[in-house]
C-alpha cells in the first residue's frame, strides 16, 4: 500500500484566509483524490487531480475556491480559499492502488475555521 | 442520483458480541463496494468486493456482497473495544478507482 504523508495535520485559521495543504506519496501514481468531511458527516469527493492538466471537479465544489495542483506524479495540494465556518473539515488526500482498486488516505488535515 | 445508504448509523455492543452492518446502494456503473474502518482521521481500508456471493475475511471481520440485493453486510465477531470506530461503506463508480460515493457511516462502540 501507499505511504501518504499530508500537512498540516490539524490548523486553526481566521474566517477569509486561505490554507494549503501539501499531500506526499511514496509512489508515483496517475491519479490523486482530494476528499472533504465535514463534521458528523461521511466523506464527499472534491476533486480529481492528474498530473499535467487541470483537475476535474465534483458538483458543488469549484476552481477558485478549491484549487488544486499537481505539478509531479507523487505530490498534490489543496487550497482552501477565502475560508468561512461551513469549510471546518477534515481533508483526506487519497490514491489509488492501480488494478487491485483499492483506494488509501492520508492522515488527514482538521481545519477549524473561526 | 448515485447513492450508498448504511444502516444502523450508529450502534452500542459488550465485549464479545457479534454485529452485523448494512450497506445498500444504488450506483450506476458499479464497479466494487469497499469497507474502510475510520477511528480518527484517516480511514483505514478493510474490504474490498467485487463479486456476489464470495465471502472476504480477515480475522474477526467478514464482508460479502449481494449484488442481486444491492447490497453488503460486515459482520464482527467477538468484538472488541479496538472496534470502536465509524465503518464507511463505498461504491466505487465506473471503473474509475478513487471516485467512491460513500454511505454515512455506521458508528460503532464497544463496551467493555
Amino acid at each position: 500500500s501507499a505511504v501518504i504523508s499530508q500537512k498540516p495535520s490539524r490548523d486553526i485559521c481566521q474566517r477569509g484566509t486561505s490554507l494549503t495543504i501539501q499531500c506526499q506519496v511514496d509512489s508515483q501514481v496517475t491519479m490523486m483524490f482530494w476528499y472533504r468531511q465535514q463534521p458528523g458527516q461521511s466523506l464527499t469527493l472534491i476533486a480529481t487531480a492528474n498530473q499535467g492538466s487541470e483537475a476535474t471537479y465534483e458538483s458543488g465544489f469549484v476552481i477558485d475556491k478549491f484549487p488544486i495542483s499537481r505539478p509531479n506524479l507523487t505530490f498534490s495540494t489543496l487550497t482552501v480559499s477565502n475560508m468561512s465556518p461551513e469549510d471546518s473539515s477534515i481533508y483526506l488526500c487519497s490514491v489509488g492502488a492501480g488494478i487491485t482498486g483499492e483506494l488509501f488516505f492520508g492522515e488527514g488535515s482538521r481545519l477549524t475555521v473561526l | 442520483e448515485d447513492k450508498v445508504v448504511q444502516s444502523p448509523l450508529s450502534l452500542v455492543v459488550h465485549e464479545g458480541d457479534t454485529v452485523t452492518l448494512n450497506c445498500s446502494y444504488e450506483v450506476t456503473n458499479f464497479r466494487s463496494l469497499l469497507w474502510y474502518k475510520q477511528e480518527k482521521k484517516a480511514p483505514t481500508f478493510l474490504f474490498m468486493l467485487t463479486s456476489s456471493g464470495i465471502e472476504k475475511k480477515s480475522g474477526r471481520l467478514s464482508s460479502i456482497l449481494d449484488k442481486k440485493e444491492l447490497s453488503s453486510i460486515l459482520n464482527i465477531t467477538a468484538t472488541q473495544t479496538g472496534d470502536s470506530a465509524i465503518y464507511l461503506c463505498a461504491g466505487d463508480l465506473s471503473g474509475n478507482t478513487g471516485k467512491l460515493i460513500f454511505g454515512q457511516g455506521t458508528t460503532l462502540q464497544v463496551k467493555p
